[in-house]
């Protein structure tokens, strides 16, 4: 399976961009990259993903390099409100044929005032 | 939609007593998966299914872990009889298929095996 790595954290100021790296240099040619991010104790939330071309959505944009070996997402205007842990995940496809997500530990993210 | 709906949200029970996790998936989706979060090992996948059907139980950590989904809108992880190492949040997620589409998580299941 694929694995992720991540910085275990990071600060960002407030209304500054938040770039987030990941490592996946193990990934397949068919597996996607997803972030998604955990506030507190909540359930984690998706943010976007990815599978070779650049993405963007409301809430983030994600970059993949061209050797698909590690990404960055961007929040482009960080908030208080972004405080959060963010995980990269690469979903694999196993052997038995089917999908599962392999989470890495992730990057806590402080925003600061 | 109210969203993947998890319960109890806490549960503080004793070792050897049996406990019994709940999850009603977002209305629609076919795949419904529980995941277990301690600070030791992470977010780990323990089975999913598809249209009520296990597909890959291969996370789950042992015989004292059982899933069932009886039906689109309802299902249970049990555990018994339970460990003081089973302390954990356990999520449930739904989701619409499972080529790109998302994962929605619901709110968790905070257990404590004293």
């Amino acid at each position: 399976d694929a694995k992720t790595t991540q910085p275990p954290s990071m600060d960002c100021a407030e209304g500054r961009a938040a770039n987030l790296p990941c490592n996946h240099s193990t990934i397949s040619g068919n597996e996607y990259v997803y972030w998604y991010r955990q506030i507190h104790s909540q359930g984690p939330q998706y943010i976007i993903h990815g599978l070779k071309n650049n993405e963007t959505n409301e809430m983030a944009s994600l970059i993949i390099t061209e050797d698909r070996k590690s990404s960055t997402l961007i929040l482009p205007h960080a908030t208080l409100r972004d405080t959060a842990v963010y995980y990269c995940i690469v979903r694999v496809l196993t052997t038995s044929g089917t999908y599962k997500y392999i989470f890495g530990t992730g990057t806590r993210l402080k925003v600061l005032a | 939609d109210a969203g993947v709906i998890q319960s109890p949200r806490h549960e503080v029970t004793e070792m050897g007593q049996e406990v019994t996790l709940r999850c009603k998936p977002i209305s629609g989706h076919d795949y419904l998966f529980w995941y277990r979060q301690t600070m030791m090992r992470g977010l780990e996948l323990l089975i999913y299914f598809n249209n009520n059907v296990p597909i890959d139980d291969s996370g789950m950590p042992e015989d004292r872990f059982s899933a069932k989904m009886p039906n689109a809108s309802f299902s249970t992880l049990k555990i018994q009889p339970s460990e003081p190492r089973d302390s954990a949040v356990y999520f449930c997620a739904s989701s619409f298929g499972a080529g790109q589409e998302t994962q929605y998580f619901g709110p968790g299941t905070r257990l404590l095996v004293l």
